[in-house]
This record gives structure tokens, C-alpha cells and sequence, in this order.
């Protein structure tokens, strides 16, 4: 989508080998997510971030890290990859101060781990 | 926390025919909720926006969505089905700085 891209768009790695997945925006929007989606779940929170160097987990946060040391990137690690952890992963951004903004996401990262 | 529940994992109706998807959410206080549509392969588009300026929402495509508190319901429809319309569509609510998706709902159109 425009203003925000996801790197790799896909990736095979083996278990036990570190994963970053990267978000970037042009933006300069104050909040970003991470977000995997999986069937029959939809898609679930993983992290988030609400400023450089300020962020927070979500619900399914166990076996990722996140780091954002500029406005515009915003970076998901696998520190450790599982095959629990195959999905497909979607940064969102969100203009705005109140919860009424809508969210726009990326095109996405199919990680499979094997 | 704000979470939505969709009803039915899997619609399918005939092109040209009304199209309705389920939705309900819980919340402590007023909400904010979105309709978003995923073709295959593709990434999420927002359909339309609940922020309690009208209970009607209109979005795009022909959808629209109505907010009725007392059912604690979001529904999304259309009045006639197209074949485009076959997707995977999701309910969020927000009511803080998180967006929470209901588990989608697979739309097949039959020709």
C-alpha cells in the first residue's frame, strides 16, 4: 500500500535461525503494528509501537522482539524460529491521535519456517 | 479491551443477490469499528468506518454497514452480489491503540 512496504515479501528459514522482518513508512505516522495472520484467526497483535524506542506487546508477543530506532522503521525479530511461527505477517500504521483513525496496512510477509 | 466476534466463518450466495455478514463486538464503552476486505494473495483494504457520527455507515463498493447498539451488532451489506466480491472479510473494533480482528469471513459468489 502507499506510504508503508514490508521486507522480504517472502522468506523460507530453518528452525532455530533468527528472522527480522522490516516495516517501512513514508509517512511519518506516530503508531505501528505488527500483525500475523492465521487461519481461522484473523489477524492477532503482536507488537506495537506509539514513538521511536517506545513499544509494547500485544497477545500473541511470545518468541518476538521489536525495535524502532527511527519514525519510519519499524523491525519484528524471530530470535529464534519455530515452525509455529510460519504465517503471514502485516504491518499496519495509524495517522492520528484517536482510536477512530482507520489503519493501513502493508502487502505483507509469508514466513515460512521449516 | 475491545473484541469483535464474527458469526460465520463462510458465505456464499449468488451473483446479483443481497450479501450479509455478521459482526457483534463487546465493549465497556463506545467503539470504534471497521469493516476490511482481503482478496487472495492480497493485503487488507478498509471497506468502511463506524466512529459514531451515524449509525448508517457507506463504504466503498456498494457496501455499507449499521450500527445498532442495542444488538451490539456491525453488520456488513450489499444488495447485489458481484463475482469481485469473492474475498475474505474482517471485523475490527478499536477503543484504545489497538485494532482487534474477528476471525474473517470467506465469501464465495456462484455465478
Amino acid at each position: 500500500d502507499a506510504g508503508i512496504t514490508q521486507s522480504p515479501r517472502h522468506k523460507v528459514t530453518e528452525t532455530g535461525t533468527p528472522v527480522t522482518l522490516r516495516c517501512h513508512q513514508t509517512e511519518n505516522h506516530r503508531y505501528m503494528y505488527w500483525y500475523r495472520q492465521d487461519p481461522g484467526h484473523g489477524l492477532r497483535l503482536i507488537h506495537y509501537s506509539y514513538g521511536v524506542k517506545d513499544t509494547d506487546k500485544g497477545e500473541v508477543s511470545d518468541g518476538y522482539s521489536v525495535s524502532r530506532s527511527k519514525t519510519e522503521d519499524f523491525l519484528l525479530t524471530l530470535e529464534s524460529a519455530t515452525s509455529s511461527q510460519t504465517s503471514v505477517y502485516f504491518c499496519a500504521i495509524r495517522p492520528g491521535q484517536g482510536a477512530v483513525d482507520g489503519y493501513t496496512f502493508g502487502s505483507g510477509t509469508r514466513l515460512t519456517v521449516v | 479491551a475491545q473484541s469483535v466476534t464474527q458469526l460465520d466463518s463462510h458465505v456464499s450466495v449468488s451473483e446479483g443477490t443481497p450479501v450479509l455478514l455478521r459482526c457483534n463486538y463487546s465493549s465497556s464503552y463506545s467503539p470504534s469499528l471497521f469493516w476490511y476486505v482481503q482478496h487472495p494473495n492480497k493485503g487488507l483494504q478498509l471497506l468502511l468506518k463506524y466512529t459514531s457520527a451515524a449509525t448508517l455507515v457507506k463504504g466503498i463498493n456498494g457496501f455499507e454497514a449499521e450500527f445498532k447498539k442495542s444488538e451490539t451488532s456491525f453488520h456488513l451489506t450489499k444488495p447485489s452480489a458481484h463475482m469481485s466480491d469473492a474475498a475474505e472479510y474482517f471485523c475490527a473494533g478499536s477503543n484504545d491503540y489497538k485494532l482487534s480482528f474477528g476471525a474473517g469471513t470467506t465469501v464465495t459468489v456462484r455465478a
